[in-house]
């Protein structure tokens, strides 16, 4: 069985930084893109980021770049976000994603998700 | 980047009856289109991948269709574990791009 897991999320302050993690198991981890995607309260879905199954490809929604950084580790079968000069519109809860296994950037395996609350 | 719209925002319905949502894309995505269900407080559940195929799993009453730049989510005849929130997605690039949800109240 498929399971993602976040961890990391929390209040910080604007201009703080953050790191998100994700633990996956069930899968052959190194085989597949991952993906973040979170949701502001109350509000619709966004697309955050991209990674490559050997982290060598990465993308970005356009509002993060600079300033969140993807990132993998294969042995760990975990994936990061790192999340430098918050602002509160980065307020949000933060799902980890897997990419299908056909081919499409879509995800049919989410996890629960961890919030990050931007504040001061 | 590509936009997706859909329409309505809010949809009430009955349990029974048929319902369908819009989605429009800026420019041709093909089929690269997914559409998910979310419920309050969980994360998004795949129901439909490439416009039209149906994820394992998924009740054979929703159903979607389209290409180009205009899809529909049809579900058939709306149960009460169907009262929920949909998003469209386009995956015609790396940058996928979500609709702004439709949300199907209890009439």
């Amino acid at each position: 069985e498929v399971q993602l897991v976040e961890s990391g999320g929390g209040l910080v302050q604007p201009g703080g930084s953050l790191r998100l993690s994700c633990a996956a198991s069930g899968f052959t981890f190194s085989s597949y893109w991952m993906s973040w995607v979170r949701q502001a309260p109350g509000k619709g879905l966004e697309w955050v980021a991209n990674i490559k199954q050997d982290g060598s490809e990465k993308y970005y929604v356009d509002s993060v770049k600079g300033r969140f950084t993807i990132s993998r580790d294969n042995a760990k079968n975990s994936l990061y976000l790192q999340m430098n000069s918050l602002r509160a519109e980065d307020t949000a809860v933060y799902y980890c994603a897997r990419v299908s296994d056909s081919s499409g950037y879509y995800w049919p395996y989410w996890g629960q998700g961890t919030l990050v609350t931007v504040s001061s | 980047d590509i936009q997706m719209t859909q329409s309505p925002s809010t949809l009430s319905a009955s349990v029974g009856d048929r319902v369908t949502i819009t989605c429009r894309a800026s420019q041709s995505i093909s089929s690269w289109l997914a559409w998910y269900q979310q419920k309050p407080g969980k994360a998004p559940k795949l129901l439909i991948y490439k416009a039209s195929s149906l994820e394992s799993g998924v009740p054979s009453r929703f159903s979607g269709s389209g290409s180009g730049t205009e899809f529909t989510l049809t579900i058939s005849s709306l149960q009460p574990d169907d009262f929920a929130t949909y998003y469209c997605q386009q995956y015609n690039s790396y940058h996928g791009t979500f609709g702004q949800g439709t949300k199907v109240e209890i009439k």
